[in-house]
């Protein structure tokens, strides 16, 4: 059981708009900034969002975000199928001193 | 090139001992939180533990606290986790990460992972 909570899928085809929430809490989100990160079948995390909103260079574009509250927002748009991977989202949290993740959302491109 | 490779991982009997390593280059080491992170096979992230920069504040999940232990030697560029009293549950691939500079003291963002080591506890 993951403290914050995403879907455990989605999905869309080649060009659509897709977006991924992650629920938290006032420990976690409420109170502190959001990370995102994309893996890739069989390889590493990589971070693709961090302080709720901001890219890392070289992440295009395409990958937005957006906190509002305890809730948090990935959203992917004009979908490849290279984005094909698996999405967590993180906070950290003040009760737990380290940072909580989202039992992660499989991106399927049909 | 900016990189972290861990090693160490391997098939140990419950109760028992490992020490993972994960080694720095591309980037001054000492001047970098780092923290361990684990996955299940099969299941997501989840976070294990986090040093700051000179091991002078650590901290744990609830999960691990009181058998593992995070230390850093800067000297070699090298984090470590020793991990004791093994349990089938803690068999997870372990990843290293560096924390994004800038997001210290605002979230702690991991913006370069290793590639993983594999640890397996069963009899």
């Amino acid at each position: 059981q993951s403290v914050l909570t995403q879907p455990p899928s989605a999905s869309g085809t080649p060009g659509q708009s897709v977006t991924i929430s992650c629920s938290g809490s006032s420990s976690n989100i409420g109170t502190n900034n959001v990370n995102w990160c994309q893996q890739l079948p069989g390889t590493a995390p990589k971070l693709l969002i961090y302080n709720s909103n901001q890219r890392p260079s070289g992440v295009p574009d395409r990958f937005s975000a957006s906190k509002s509250g305890t809730s948090a927002s990935l959203t992917i748009s004009g979908l490849q199928s290279e984005d094909e991977a698996d999405y967590y989202c993180a906070a950290w949290d003040g009760s737990l001193n380290g940072p909580v993740f989202g039992g992660g959302t499989k991106l399927t491109v049909l | 090139e900016v990189q972290l490779v861990e090693s160490g991982g391997g098939l140990v009997q419950p109760g028992g001992s490992l020490r993972l390593s994960c080694a720095a280059s591309g980037f001054t080491f000492g001047s970098y939180w780092m923290h361990w992170v684990r996955q299940a096979p099969g299941k997501g992230l989840v976070w294990v533990s986090r040093t700051n920069t000179d091991d002078s504040s650590t901290s744990y999940a609830d999960s691990v606290k009181g058998r593992f232990t995070i230390s850093r030697d800067n000297a070699k560029n090298t984090l470590y986790l020793q991990m004791n009293s093994l349990r089938a549950e803690d068999t997870a691939v372990y990843y290293c990460a560096r924390v994004l500079a800038i997001t210290v003291f605002s979230g702690q963002a991991f913006d370069i992972w290793g590639q993983g080591t594999m640890v397996t506890v069963s009899s």
